[in-house]
């Protein structure tokens, strides 16, 4: 069956450290994968896509990163992070083609 | 770029009562999914619209595509506290890319 884990779930960092977000799928091959982030009042937003190994392709403009290794690992990172990088990160994919995402169960990150 | 509003942006309804979230799209809808997520979980699939005029059921929640409004609504028949959470409304913007409106916050009371 296809999953998706997403880890951590809860993450405290304080401000100017670094950040690493580990996405996996499982049961699929070259799936498109998604980072999106969930700030209150503000909705989804998505950060970065992928379609294939090492091919990414950003959003919005800022203080993160993103890489794919492998073909069903997406990593999103930071080298510093900031007060307004806190938010609730949602790593999402779906086979290729426009039906429908599946989500991880995201990763809470406060900045402090 | 387009935008999806929806609202009410929460609502609360007494358990046994009926519902209506709507999305409405600055741009032509060719695809409209339904998400719901309860708080710090992740998004769960409700349902996919794809044609005008198209209505989906799955079990006390229907959902219909208005192409000519460039809108959808999410109805919830005899809500239950299960039903309870933040309702997503998501639409194609380019390849293979969604985008959400804000959500919806629903709190059902017993």
């Amino acid at each position: 069956s296809q999953t998706i884990h997403q880890w951590p779930a809860t993450l405290v960092q304080p401000v100017g450290s670094p950040l690493s977000l580990e996405c996996t799928v499982e049961g699929t091959s070259n799936p498109n994968l998604y980072w999106y982030r969930q700030a209150a009042g503000r909705g989804l937003q998505l950060l970065f896509y992928s379609v294939g190994i090492g091919q990414i392709s950003s959003e919005v403009p800022q203080n993160l990163s993103a890489s794919r290794p492998q073909d069903r690992q997406f990593i999103l990172s930071s080298k510093k992070l900031l007060l307004s990088d806190s938010g609730f990160y949602l790593c999402a994919w779906n086979p290729q083609g426009p039906y429908g995402y599946t989500f991880g169960s995201g990763t809470r990150l406060t900045v402090v | 770029s387009q935008e999806l509003e929806q609202s009410p942006q929460s609502l609360i309804v007494q358990e046994g009562k009926n519902l209506t979230i709507n999305c409405t799209s600055s741009k032509t809808l060719y695809g409209l999914y339904w998400y719901k997520q309860k708080y710090g979980e992740g998004l769960i699939f409700l349902m996919m619209l794809q044609k005008g005029g198209e209505e989906k059921s799955h079990e006390k929640i229907t959902a219909k595509l208005d192409e000519k409004k460039q809108q959808s609504s999410l109805h919830i028949t005899a809500s239950q506290p299960s039903h309870a959470g933040i309702y997503l409304c998501g639409a194609g913007t380019g390849y293979s890319t969604l985008t959400f409106g804000k959500g919806t916050m629903l709190l059902v009371s017993p």
